[in-house]
């Protein structure tokens, strides 16, 4: 089984400032066809998730653009350039590559 | 704009059966798989069950391979998940979720209902 682990596990930002959550699975997420198969989630609170990034680097309809990803085979990043009041809320990693496996989770929230 | 509404959470004892149904709209339902995902209470997200279009091809997460199983209605927009033997760690909000064209990810989510199984 693939396992997804993120890091911090807790991120608290001042708005306008940038935050990075790191997203490392155990196995290669580059699948034989040339996509990876790693995705980010965003789930505010009360709410269920939301999609902000599929394959690594390609925002989801909608998605504003300080939100970016980044990484390939192992090793992924999500990046927001300038973290708004909005943002806040648990963060999640996905892989597909096998089955669906889900990161713990990065709570970010606002100083 | 697409919809999921789920149904048919609530208390349940251990050992008992419980029949979620997922209501689907503002999208073509059987051009896409479909999937279960849940959270236990102030923990992270686990998928549970997947469907493809047709109904052709169905996975299971090894903690539910057995007790829970996945079906559709393609005529009536619904996707449903029939959980037996239910456990403690069954308790959960279950998630309806749409899987994208590629079939790889999902792209929209229900808001859930909430399983809880205790005596």
């Amino acid at each position: 089984d693939i396992v997804m682990t993120q890091t911090p596990l807790s991120l608290s930002v001042t708005p306008g400032q940038p935050a990075s959550i790191s997203c490392k699975s155990s196995q290669s997420l580059l699948h034989s066809d040339g996509k990876t198969y790693l995705y980010w989630y965003l789930q505010k609170p009360g709410q269920p998730p939301q999609l902000l990034i599929y394959e690594v680097s390609n925002r989801f309809s909608g998605v504003p653009d300080r939100f970016s990803g980044s990484g390939s085979g192992t090793d992924f990043t999500l990046k927001i350039s300038r973290v708004e009041a909005e943002d806040v809320g648990v963060y999640y990693c996905m892989q597909s590559i096998q089955l669906f496996t889900f990161g713990p989770g990065t709570k970010v929230d606002i100083k | 704009e697409v919809q999921l509404v789920e149904s048919g959470g609530g208390l349940v004892q251990p050992g008992r059966s419980l029949r979620l149904s997922c209501a689907a709209s503002g999208f073509t339902f059987d051009d896409y798989a479909m999937h279960w995902v849940r959270q236990a209470p102030g923990k992270g997200l686990e998928w549970v069950s997947g469907i493809s279009w047709n109904s052709g091809s169905i996975g299971y997460a090894d903690s539910v391979k057995g007790r829970f199983t996945i079906s559709r209605d393609n005529a009536k927009n619904s996707l449903y998940l029939q959980m037996n033997s239910l456990r403690a760690e069954d308790t959960a909000l279950y998630y309806c979720a749409k899987a994208a064209s590629s079939g790889y990810f999902f792209d929209y989510w229900g808001q859930g209902t909430l399983v809880t199984v205790s005596s």
